[in-house]
């Protein structure tokens, strides 16, 4: 079975504070994505990597930046957090295939910020 | 061009009714279209997908139609459970240095017992 874990279920944290989300998955897929979840919007993409060191812009790129130096592990990071991302975060990840994509989300981390 | 855009945002139906979710796309470069379902405190998870060349696809209670004159797909869920009332998002992927997928705004569902 295909898990995808986040490092954290509920986060609480002050404007301009900087944060770390972490997302690990275990069955060694190249693709690894950050999106996020507002009620009405679905999700939007937020950054994605096809592999170790490699990043790419979605969607809203806009105050977030991302890591990836191992190819299990994609980190999400809010440099200075805003109210306006106050949000569900969800990570995912799947393998290269010629004949579609399926994505394995993680459970979400809700994020509050004050 | 990108939009994937779905209706209803929310949809309540009786046990044993025929819940019917739509979507539509522009860009016709997508070529893979799967359904996902999501359940409170849970990620989404893959439902069903569909590829163009395919009219329809069941599996189970589920069925996707697909139109692609008319660039639209609907997901029914045939005799409905209470256990299916979570979100439905459908999706659209295009094949661009591995596949980027672009989501629909969801349906939220709540089937009564």
């Amino acid at each position: 079975d295909v898990k995808v874990t986040q490092s954290s279920r509920y986060l609480v944290k002050r404007t301009g504070e900087k944060v770390f989300l972490e997302c690990v998955q275990d069955m060694d897929h190249e693709n690894m994505f950050w999106y996020r979840q507002d009620p009405g919007l679905g999700l939007r993409l937020i950054y994605f990597s096809y592999d170790v060191k490699m990043k790419e812009k979605g969607d809203i790129p806009e105050g977030y930046s991302v890591s990836r130096e191992k190819k299990e592990r994609f980190s999400l990071i809010l440099e200075s957090a805003s109210t306006n991302q106050t949000s569900m975060y969800l990570c995912a990840s799947s393998s290269h295939t010629s004949v579609g994509e399926t994505q394995y989300f993680g459970p979400g981390t809700r994020l509050l910020v004050l | 061009q990108q939009q994937v855009k779905q209706s209803p945002q929310s949809l309540i139906v009786q046990k044993g009714g025929i819940p019917i979710i739509n979507c539509a796309y522009e860009n016709t470069a997508f070529d893979y279209f799967p359904w996902y379902q999501q359940f409170p405190g849970k990620g989404p998870a893959l439902l069903i997908a569909i590829r163009p060349d395919v009219s329809e696809k069941k599996e189970g209670r589920f069925t996707i139609s697909f139109n692609k004159s008319a660039k639209q797909f609907s997901l029914h869920i045939m005799d409905s459970q209470p256990g299916d009332s979570a979100t439905y998002f459908c999706a659209a992927s295009i094949p661009t240095g591995g596949f980027k997928t672009i989501f629909g705004a969801g349906t939220r569902l709540f089937v009564k017992a």
